[in-house]
């Protein structure tokens, strides 16, 4: 079935530091990704998304490029701030199926200190 | 703007015994979703309802019951607590259950089986 990997965590960086978050996908045709972050004590917030191949989406200094030849969708930001703390989730909606079925990556927490 | 609503924020129940989660939103969205969230896991669905008056299975929908109760209000119902249930529960909703529509998560609720 379709399924999400995205690295194990959790991330550690310093403050204005590059983020690259890995995530890979298992799918058939084309799905729609999405990563989603999760602040500390809160639900999922849509974060970017990227609906074909090659496709960017970009959001809050965040970027992720839609990669088939890859099967690849990694999270990337220039400059981290504290405030980028949170657990980030990768997902797809499968190409196949009528709904809005997300399939969630196990989440990567990132701890960004000052 | 309150948006997705969970009630409670924490519960502990003892083995066997039953619990509502509650959850209701204020988008006027048609589609709505109940998430657990286990460590190592991501999110991954229980059940789902495309609009008023239809809900279908999701991922994991054993031990769970859901009513639509109008187009605000999704509950899950827990009818015999297992320990297996411990685990964080997400409610959230979209537009339509069409692809793609955003998914907007409430804020979840920390339930533990003894």
């Amino acid at each position: 079935g379709d399924s999400v990997t995205q690295m194990e965590g959790p991330v550690t960086l310093s403050e204005e530091a590059f983020l690259t978050i890995n995530c890979t996908y298992t799918a058939t045709g084309y799905p729609s990704l999405f990563w989603y972050v999760q602040y500390p004590g809160e639900g999922l917030q849509l974060l970017l998304k990227a609906t074909k191949a090659d496709d960017k989406g970009s959001n809050k200094g965040f970027e992720a490029t839609y990669r088939k030849e890859t099967t690849s969708f990694h999270l990337e930001k220039g400059s981290v701030q504290v405030s980028d703390s949170a657990v980030y989730f990768c997902a797809l909606i499968p190409f196949s199926g009528g709904y809005n079925k997300l399939i969630f990556g196990a989440g990567t927490r990132l701890a960004v200190h000052p | 703007n309150a948006g997705v609503t969970q009630t409670p924020k924490f519960q502990v129940l003892k083995t066997g015994q039953s619990m509502t989660l509650q959850c209701a939103q204020d988008m006027n969205h048609n589609s709505m979703y109940w998430y657990r969230q286990d460590p190592g896991m991501g999110l991954r669905l229980i059940y789902y309802s495309a609009s008023e008056g239809t809900t279908d299975k999701g991922e994991v929908p054993n031990g769970y019951n859901v009513s639509r109760l109008n187009k605000r209000e999704f509950s899950l119902r827990l009818e015999s607590a297992a320990p297996s249930q411990t685990s964080v529960y997400f409610c959230a909703s979209s537009t339509t259950g069409a692809k793609n529509q955003p998914q907007h998560f409430g804020d979840g609720t920390r339930l533990s089986i003894l």
